[in-house]
């Protein structure tokens, strides 16, 4: 069974940093490419990130280009978000999903979440 | 950046009527659209793919429909357990971009 267990969020003061993490299991991780969608508190559906299986394409929102980096380890089938330079409109619960394969940039399975405060 | 606008905002339908929901792309996305159903306190979920292919699981009064910018998802013989927000996506071009959601209440 495909399991995918964010983790890493909690409150952060703006201008703070935080490292997200995703834990996944049940289906070969080297294989998928990974995304991270959020979603601010009330609010719909904000794509963030997305990696390649072989992390050598890379994209970002504008709203986080040279604020966020997306990583990942296959060995550890694990990804990361690497947030810097925080903003209050970055609070938000943050998800890992999976894209889905053949066609790929959907998301067929996306973690429970974890939420992060920006505030002084 | 395309931006996808949905309508309505909130749908209210009782039990075994037909739902329909709009996506409108704000320029052509071809079929390349999906739609996520994510229920209260849930995570999302995906419904349809590609605008009109069923994901895994997902039951047949499950309906998505169109291509270039307009796009609908049909729910039949609803249930109160469809209640939700639904949010299209397209995937044609960076960045990837989600609708603001059609709330839709059973009652």
């Amino acid at each position: 069974e495909v399991h995918l267990v964010d983790s890493g969020g909690g409150l952060v003061q703006p201008g703070g940093s935080l490292r997200l993490s995703c834990a996944a299991s049940g289906f070969t991780f080297s294989t998928y490419e990974m995304t991270w969608v959020r979603q601010a508190p009330g609010k719909g559906l904000e794509w963030v990130a997305y990696i390649d299986s072989g992390a050598t394409t890379i994209k970002y929102a504008d709203s986080v280009q040279g604020r966020f980096t997306i990583s990942r380890d296959n060995a550890k089938n694990s990804l990361f978000l690497q947030m810097n330079s925080l903003r209050a409109d970055d609070t938000a619960v943050y998800y890992c999903a999976r894209d889905h394969i053949a066609p790929g940039l959907y998301f067929d399975y996306w973690g429970q979440g974890t939420l992060v405060t920006v505030s002084a | 950046e395309i931006v996808l606008t949905q309508s309505p905002a909130t749908l209210s339908l009782s039990p075994g009527a037909r739902a329909t929901l709009s996506c409108r792309a704000s320029q052509s996305v071809s079929s390349r659209l999906a739609w996520y159903q994510q229920k209260p306190g849930q995570v999302p979920s995906l419904l349809i793919y590609e605008a009109s292919n069923r994901a895994t699981g997902i039951p047949d009064r499950f309906r998505g429909s169109g291509s270039g910018t307009d796009f609908t998802l049909t729910i039949t013989s609803l249930e109160p357990e469809d209640s939700a927000i639904y949010y299209c996506q397209h995937r044609a071009s960076w960045p990837i971009t989600f609708g603001q959601g059609t709330r839709l209440e059973i009652k």
